[in-house]
């Protein structure tokens, strides 16, 4: 699975858009990239993942480059309840099929009042 | 629908003594996880169930870790005998074999602290 660099920490206003970078300038053609969070004292929660378009639901956006050697997760109205611990992460997914997840450090983030 | 269920959340033994967790996995998923998260890092892989089977152990210290997974529903986790390095909190996750590529549910953990 392709190795994923994040910034170690970020701060954000209370109801500004948080945009968290991840770069995966190695990922191959058939890798994934997940975002998962981790709130203190929580397990870690699933948000989105995405193969080349962009993505949205409920909880945020994705924005993958074209190149797809990075990517940039999107919280658009951060809350307090957003600060976590925030973990980019690539695999290779097969449908019906699950497999481990190699977390990283991730980018602790806080928002701030 | 009820999340991943772990417990106890909190234990502390002292060095070499034994230690045993408990996961119950969302009704129906069929892969189960267990991860060691140490303070700072984020969580690796201990082991990986199918069913009842064993998928993927590579990263389980063989010698003091066991874990088992009878009747493919809810599993054990169990350190004999333990160390101080083992300090840390295991989580329990487990993913359904339809529905989004990958996506595990994880329970809320135990932090386990060797004195």
């Amino acid at each position: 699975d392709a190795k994923t660099t994040q910034p170690t920490s970020m701060d954000c206003a209370e109801g500004r858009a948080a945009n968290l970078p991840c770069n995966h300038s190695t990922i191959s053609g058939n890798e994934y990239v997940y975002w998962y969070r981790q709130i203190h004292s929580q397990g870690p929660q699933y948000i989105i993942h995405g193969l080349k378009n962009n993505e949205t639901n409920e909880m945020a956006s994705l924005i993958i480059t074209e190149d797809r050697k990075s990517s940039t997760l999107i919280l658009p109205h951060a809350t307090l309840r957003d600060t976590a611990v925030y973990y980019c992460i690539v695999r290779v997914a097969i449908y019906n099929q699950g497999g481990k997840l190699i977390f990283g450090q991730g980018t602790e983030l806080s928002v701030k009042p | 629908e009820a999340g991943v269920a772990q417990s106890p959340r909190y234990k502390i033994i002292e060095k070499r003594q034994s230690v045993a967790f408990w996961c119950n996995p969302i009704s129906g998923h069929a892969t189960l996880y267990w991860y060691q998260q140490i303070l700072g890092q984020g969580p690796k892989l201990l082991i990986q169930f199918q069913n009842n089977g064993v998928v993927d152990d590579s990263q389980l210290p063989k010698d003091r870790f066991s874990a088992e997974r009878l009747k493919g529903v809810d599993s054990t986790l169990k350190i004999q005998p333990a160390k101080l390095e083992d300090s840390a909190v295991y989580l329990c996750a487990s993913s359904s074999l339809r529905g989004h590529y990958n996506e595990q549910f994880f329970g809320p953990g135990t932090r386990l602290t060797v004195l």
